[in-house]
């Protein structure tokens, strides 16, 4: 079956570490999101990418990085400048009509600082 | 500024009761919107989306939605709850050609047996 996986479910990070959570789809998106949801605030856009090899920032992009070097994949790297990391991380995917056809999500990695 | 209110945090209605949870979006041009349900610990799965066309929509798990232009909104209604439904839900708004969605704060419900 066509979907999203994510991995680790759990992550912990110890301070000044970097840490990487996996994001794959096998949905033929083009489109690929990260988002960061934190209790009552929402979901949150930390970076999107269109295309394989283009990305772009989010709201909240600060201390995080991406990749985007296959269609497949997107990679979010939670960096040491990230602040307050601990969060629940979203991966979506959709095809170049998001508007009309909405988001696929994974089902998240919890992210917890140590 | 583009914006998604969901004004009731919590919600809590017993089994077999009808269930609206309310959205209301500021947006400049004609929006998109979405309904999302997330269970604990999980992503999110779509439950009914309009563009165009007939202003109440039908969506799975036997959810529909309303919009209203005249009151920007497009509130989630489902005749009769069940416990199965308990869990968060997301109102999204998004605008024609965009990738990016806003997403409201969600609101969270309890069904009581």
């Amino acid at each position: 079956d066509g979907g999203i996986t994510q991995s680790p479910k759990y992550l912990f990070r110890k301070e000044g570490q970097n840490v990487t959570l996996s994001c794959e789809q096998n949905l033929n998106h083009d489109a690929m999101y990260w988002y960061r949801q934190d209790p009552g605030q929402g979901l949150r856009l930390i970076y999107y990418s269109q295309i394989v090899n283009d990305f772009q920032k989010g709201d909240i992009a600060e201390g995080y990085s991406v990749s985007r070097e296959k269609k497949e994949s997107f990679p979010l790297t939670v960096t040491s400048a990230q602040k307050n990391p601990t969060a629940f991380y979203l991966c979506a995917s959709s095809t170049q009509g998001a508007d009309l056809y909405g988001y696929t999500f994974g089902s998240g990695t919890r992210l917890t600082v140590v | 500024a583009q914006s998604v209110t969901q004004p009731d945090i919590h919600i809590t209605v017993s089994e077999g009761a009808s269930l609206e949870l309310r959205c209301n979006y500021s947006y400049g041009a004609t929006p998109y919107l979405f309904w999302y349900v997330q269970s604990p610990g999980q992503g999110l799965q779509l439950l009914l989306k309009y563009f165009s066309g007939d202003t109440l929509v039908q969506g799975i798990k036997g959810f529909e939605a309303e919009f209203k232009r005249s009151q920007s909104s497009f509130n989630l209604r489902k005749p009769s709850v069940h416990w199965s439904d308990a869990a968060e839900y997301f109102c999204a708004v998004a605008s024609s050609g965009t990738y990016k969605y806003i997403f409201g704060t969600g609101t969270r419900l309890k069904v009581l047996a």
